[in-house]
């Protein structure tokens, strides 16, 4: 079958370093997605990985081990407008995302 | 317009209704997409067409059904609501069958079925 893994809440200081991670299994592999999702909103991408090793964009970067069917999204220098669940997403072999039920990131002062 | 609508914001629903729930890009996407979203779970995948003029099942299929006449419409008809679809339904659109193709959401309905 197929599934994603990831933690269901995580709660961070604003400034730090979180890491959140994701274990994937689908029916072919077409890439790893995350996706931040305020609260009332729709999700917005943030990054695609379908190599191994590790994507960094601005304060966010990515990383997938394809071995391993795990990614994890590092975010640095936190801001309290983080604040938003984070969802990961693998593409099968139908181009299909398998989404993961999402992780709740919570930022304290 | 500017990415993908969607309309209604929200509605109430009374059980054996029809209702369909209307989905615009204006991106010249060829993909779209219809999840819905329920807490604790992942987005799960209702319907999508890959192209104008076909239509896909997806996980979650039982109780709707769509059209993909053109390249920007999708709509997603439930043909007689019953309260285990109430939920909050995202339409996205991406540019087509690539693995880097992300795909764009729209503001999502919230359907409320009693």
């Amino acid at each position: 079958g197929q599934n994603i893994d990831q933690p269901t809440e995580m709660t961070a200081t604003e400034g730090a370093i979180v890491q959140i991670n994701c274990t994937y299994q689908t029916s072919g592999f077409n890439g790893l997605f995350w996706y931040q999702q305020h609260a009332g909103e729709a999700p917005t991408f943030l990054s695609y990985n379908v190599l191994d090793g590790l994507e960094e964009k601005g304060r966010f970067s990515s990383f997938l081990s394809r071995s391993k069917g795990y990614s994890y999204l590092l975010l640095k220098e936190l801001q309290m407008k983080d604040s938003a669940s984070y969802l990961c997403a693998g593409m099968d072999s139908n181009y299909q995302l398998i989404w993961g039920a999402g992780t709740k990131l919570i930022i304290k002062p | 317009i500017a990415g993908i609508t969607q309309a209604p914001t929200s509605q109430i629903l009374a059980a054996g209704r029809r209702m369909t729930l209307r989905c615009t890009q204006d991106m010249r996407h060829n993909a779209m997409y219809w999840y819905r979203q329920d807490l604790g779970l992942g987005l799960r995948l209702i319907h999508y067409s890959n192209t104008a003029g076909t239509t896909g099942k997806g996980e979650v299929p039982d109780g709707y059904s769509v059209s993909r006449a053109n390249t920007d419409d999708f709509p997603l008809t439930l043909a007689s609501a019953v309260p285990s679809q109430t939920s909050v339904y995202f339409c996205a659109s991406s540019g087509g069958l690539a693995d880097y193709n992300e795909q764009f959401f729209g503001p999502g309905t919230r359907l409320t079925v009693l």
